[in-house]
């Protein structure tokens, strides 16, 4: 069974940074493509970044782009999302997905909230 | 980036028929796009219901079909269930970007 746990969120100051992890058990982290996908609070799901099977390719969403950086450690079969220059607009809760055809895994998200 | 567009909120009578649409601001919607269709319930991360257009979960009820409809990506329910009441968002492809709809509230009433 693959499970995909989120971990690093939590209160961080405006300006200020934060790294997320996912964990991935019982799926091979280079067999696919994999995203970072987001919710504010009541609101809609934001794509925020991708990072291709091969993981040499990454792709972020305009709103986050030079700010965050996606990656991954094959070793340890974990994503990461390296979170800099944090703004109000960026409290979400943050899922860690894979979805690809006939695959559909998440995580359960972590909760990241940027306040003073 | 381009700009996903979705109906906020559909209302369907149970048993009834709705369909969903998804609107891209580049243009028409192709297959190209790999248009993808989540279901998400209150309190739960979403799930696909449909991927590349057409293609569904081995989860997905055979009353939810995709296609292409008149430029945009569409989701059709077919025979609507209380157990439908949810948000449904589309997800396009843009050459390794993707980008996500902002979401219909469908209501079962």
């Amino acid at each position: 069974e693959v499970h995909l746990l989120e971990s690093g969120g939590g209160l961080v100051q405006p300006g200020g940074s934060l790294r997320l992890s996912c964990a991935i058990s019982g799926f091979t982290s280079s067999s696919s493509a994999m995203s970072w996908v987001r919710q504010a609070p009541g609101k809609g799901l934001e794509w925020v970044s991708g990072l291709s099977s091969g993981g040499d390719r990454t792709y972020y969403a305009d709103s986050v782009k030079g700010r965050f950086t996606i990656s991954r450690d094959k070793s340890k079969n974990t994503l990461y999302l390296q979170m800099t220059s944090l703004r109000a607009e960026d409290t979400a809760v943050y899922y860690c997905a894979i979805f690809f055809r006939e695959l559909d895994f998440w995580g359960q998200g972590t909760l990241v909230t940027v306040s003073s | 980036q381009a700009v996903v567009t979705q109906e906020p909120s559909l209302t369907v009578s149970p048993g009834g028929t709705v369909t969903l649409t998804c609107g891209s601001s580049t243009g028409t919607v192709t297959s190209g796009h790999y248009p993808y269709w989540f279901q998400q319930k209150p309190g739960q991360a979403p799930r696909t219901l449909i991927y590349d257009t057409n293609n569904k979960q081995s989860w997905t009820p055979a009353r939810f079909s995709g296609s292409l409809l008149g430029g945009k990506a569409a989701l059709t329910l077919s025979g609507a269930q209380p157990e439908d009441e949810a948000d449904y968002y589309c997800l396009f492809y843009y050459s390794g970007a993707r980008v996500f709809g902002g979401g219909t509230k469908l209501t079962v009433l």
